[in-house]
């Protein structure tokens, strides 16, 4: 079983604000790095999978950046609406998935 | 938009019985999963399934566990004993031909409860 750690678990966001939240996971034998929005009562959606040292992806108001050598990936919310509420999952490698427990993100309106 | 579906949405079933789970990959893709979250906990890899057979399964996935792809369209998750630590979301994905790097498509899950 491969250790992916989220943090934070749980944070709130204002309206229009922006946040970044983490994903780290073994930074040896990378394969792909995988980011998953999964709103309550819905299955996870795919967000990005990156697999390049240094990648940034980026889906409208929500991007991510990947650092392979140190094991992290952050994901990032620009000015982040209600419907942003989810959690959001990263995981990690190939055929075969390790997930974190994800960072449960609440926009207040 | 294709999507993956799982039934059904809820099982409940007594423990020692045989439960099978359902699910319809989305119909060009050729990689299959099933993967389970425990309340309250991170979503746990069972099997992946590739050209009718199993390609990596998870120590959880013991002689209890079997899969199949019956025809053409169903993937099935088969627990023949149920025990109460069975009790979980199970998820179906599907993912497109090509390397691992494809997302994962997910069902919305199937709630089995095991009393």
């Amino acid at each position: 079983i491969l250790n992916v750690e989220q943090s934070p678990q749980s944070l709130h966001v204002q309206e229009g604000d922006s946040t970044n939240f983490t994903c780290s996971f073994p930074s040896s034998n990378f394969y792909a790095l995988h980011w998953y929005r999964w709103e309550t009562a819905k299955s996870p959606e795919a967000l990005f999978v990156m697999t390049l040292n240094g990648d940034e992806k980026k889906k409208g108001r929500i991007s991510a950046t990947l650092n392979t050598k140190e094991g992290y990936s952050y994901l990032y919310i620009k000015g982040s609406q209600p419907e942003d509420s989810a959690t959001y999952l990263c995981a990690f490698g190939d055929y075969k998935l390790s997930f974190g427990a994800g960072t449960t993100v609440t926009v207040r309106a | 938009e294709p999507e993956v579906t799982q039934t059904p949405s809820h099982q409940v079933t007594q423990m020692g019985q045989e439960v099978i789970l359902r699910c319809v990959p989305i119909s060009n893709h050729l990689y299959f999963y099933w993967y389970r979250q425990i309340l309250g906990q991170k979503v746990e890899f069972l099997v992946s399934f590739y050209n009718n057979e199993i390609s990596e399964k998870s120590e959880i996935f013991d002689d209890q566990f079997s899969v199949e792809r019956p025809d053409g369209s169903n993937f099935t998750l088969k627990i023949r004993s149920t025990k109460l630590e069975d009790s979980a979301m199970y998820f179906c994905a599907s993912s497109e031909p090509g390397t691992g790097n494809s997302p994962l498509h997910f069902g919305n899950g199937t709630r089995l409860t095991v009393t």
